[in-house]
């Protein structure tokens, strides 16, 4: 079970937009703690697509964009491309943990 | 090139211990966060431990599931970080990643992994 919850799937068509919640508490993303964004694909390790909540590390195309309100906070991805299927995790900080907190993964699939 | 390469994982007995390396290149490890993450199979990711900076005296912290078994150190000589797990049970079975983070501080993130070394606890 982990700390940050989010949808274990997510699917779109081409072209299309979809997002992917991650859902924490009042000890990770309702104190405060940026939210940072990671995806995965088969066989590879994570990598930085979102950090501090809403910025892209260079590369990244501004098809993603982050966002966080209150205990809870969102991937967004527009324009829907094959290459876009993979797992994506959401991860922040636990004060109660004093530890990293990441979400459970999502899947997505495109269409 | 900035890199992490991990190394050390292979099949342990359950109560065995192993020792996972983590060798940095194209930067200088003393002055970066070092943290661990695991993931098992279809499972999400877990956030393992971490060893904060040299400004801030290596300090560790570990996941309340590891703490006790689970040692984080370093050798700067040779620009590598280690986790020494011991008293090692079957649900440790995972890919291990060496992660370097962005500061030192709890808002950190991720920017930099390796490329994962598979730790199989069975009989």
């Amino acid at each position: 079970q982990s700390v940050l919850t989010q949808p274990p799937s997510v699917s779109g068509a081409p072209g299309q937009r979809v997002t992917i919640s991650c859902t924490g508490n009042s000890s990770n993303i309702g104190a405060g703690y940026d939210v940072h964004w990671y995806h995965r694909f088969p066989g590879t390790a994570p990598k930085l697509l979102i950090y501090d909540n809403t910025n892209r590390p260079s590369g990244v195309p501004d098809r993603f964009s982050g966002s966080k309100s209150g205990t809870s906070a969102s991937l967004a991805i527009t324009g829907l491309q094959a290459e876009d299927e993979a797992d994506y995790y959401c991860q922040s900080y636990d004060s109660s943990l004093s530890g990293s907190v990441f979400g459970g993964g999502t899947k997505l699939t495109v269409l | 090139e900035v890199q992490l390469v991990e190394s050390g994982g292979g099949l342990v007995q359950p109560g065995g211990s192993l020792k996972l390396s983590c060798a940095a290149s194209g930067f200088t490890l003393s002055g970066s966060a070092m943290h661990w993450v695991r993931q098992a199979s279809g499972k999400g990711l877990e956030w393992v431990g971490r060893s904060r900076s040299k400004a801030n005296s290596y300090a560790t912290a570990y996941a309340a599931s590891v703490k006790g078994r689970f040692t984080i150190s370093r050798d700067d000589s040779k620009n590598t970080a280690y986790l020494q797990m011991n008293s090692l049970k079957t649900e440790d079975t995972a890919v291990y990643y060496c992660t370097r983070r962005s500061s030192d501080d709890s808002s950190g993130y991720y920017y930099v992994w390796g490329q994962g070394t598979l730790v199989t606890v069975s009989s």
